[in-house]
């Protein structure tokens, strides 16, 4: 069984701070998604990272694979409270898409 | 593009009767989608693969009998919580890979379902 860590549970911060958030598994995952969640409403995906060693930048979210396919982190500059919510790490090995989701990260930024 | 629709979006039954979510792509096919359950600030936990044409696949834990699910085109799978009882309350999310994507889902809005 696939298993995903991802750290930490909670975040409270004020607006404008930086923070990280890691994924991590012993496990070789052919592709990592990042999902943000809202209280009431799906995952909404925020990005796929599929080769090893692979950064994506979304405006103030970058995303970062690992170079051995088993980690990622999602690094937020300058935070507002508009980031917060519930954020996800979901990896997909090869068998036919199905996710295997990390404990999630409940993110608060104060104003 | 990419859109997965849920009905109902939020349903409240009586304990002992039977409660039926829809899950739509409705601007994709798919010939998988999958079942999640949340409980309250937790993560998704997978219930089961749905497969178009053929029998769902349930994770270790989910009893098939009280969850059933049916595919029955590529754009629609259904999951019926049987002899509903409260402990069955939770938040339901179904998600849906695009035919031909190779990594990425599409989430439901969630169902929220309260038996009492």
């Amino acid at each position: 069984t696939q298993l995903l860590e991802q750290s930490p549970q909670f975040l409270s911060i004020q607006e404008g701070e930086n923070l990280t958030v890691y994924c991590n598994s012993s496990s070789v995952f052919s592709s990592l998604q990042w999902y943000r969640q809202e209280p009431g409403e799906g995952p909404v995906l925020l990005v796929t990272v599929v080769t090893g060693g692979e950064v994506k930048k979304l405006k103030r979210l970058t995303f970062q694979f690992g170079d051995a396919r088993k980690d990622s982190s999602l690094h937020i500059t300058a935070a507002q409270p508009g980031d917060t919510g519930l954020y996800l790490c979901a990896g997909s090995s090869n068998a036919g898409n199905m996710l295997t989701f990390g404990g999630g990260t409940r993110l608060m930024v104060k104003p | 593009g990419a859109v997965v629709s849920q009905h109902p979006s939020w349903v409240i039954c009586k304990s002992g009767t039977s409660v039926k979510i829809e899950c739509r792509s409705l601007d994709f096919q798919a010939t998988t989608m999958f079942w999640y359950r949340q409980f309250p600030k937790q993560s998704l936990m997978l219930m089961a693969t749905s497969n178009e044409g053929s029998k769902a696949t349930y994770e270790q834990g989910v009893e098939k009998d009280k969850f059933l699910i049916n595919h029955a085109s590529l754009t629609l799978s259904t999951l019926t919580v049987t002899s509903a009882h409260p402990e069955d309350s939770s938040f339901y999310i179904c998600s849906a890979p695009p035919v031909g994507s190779p990594y990425e889902q599409y989430f439901g809005p969630g169902t929220r379902l309260t038996v009492t």
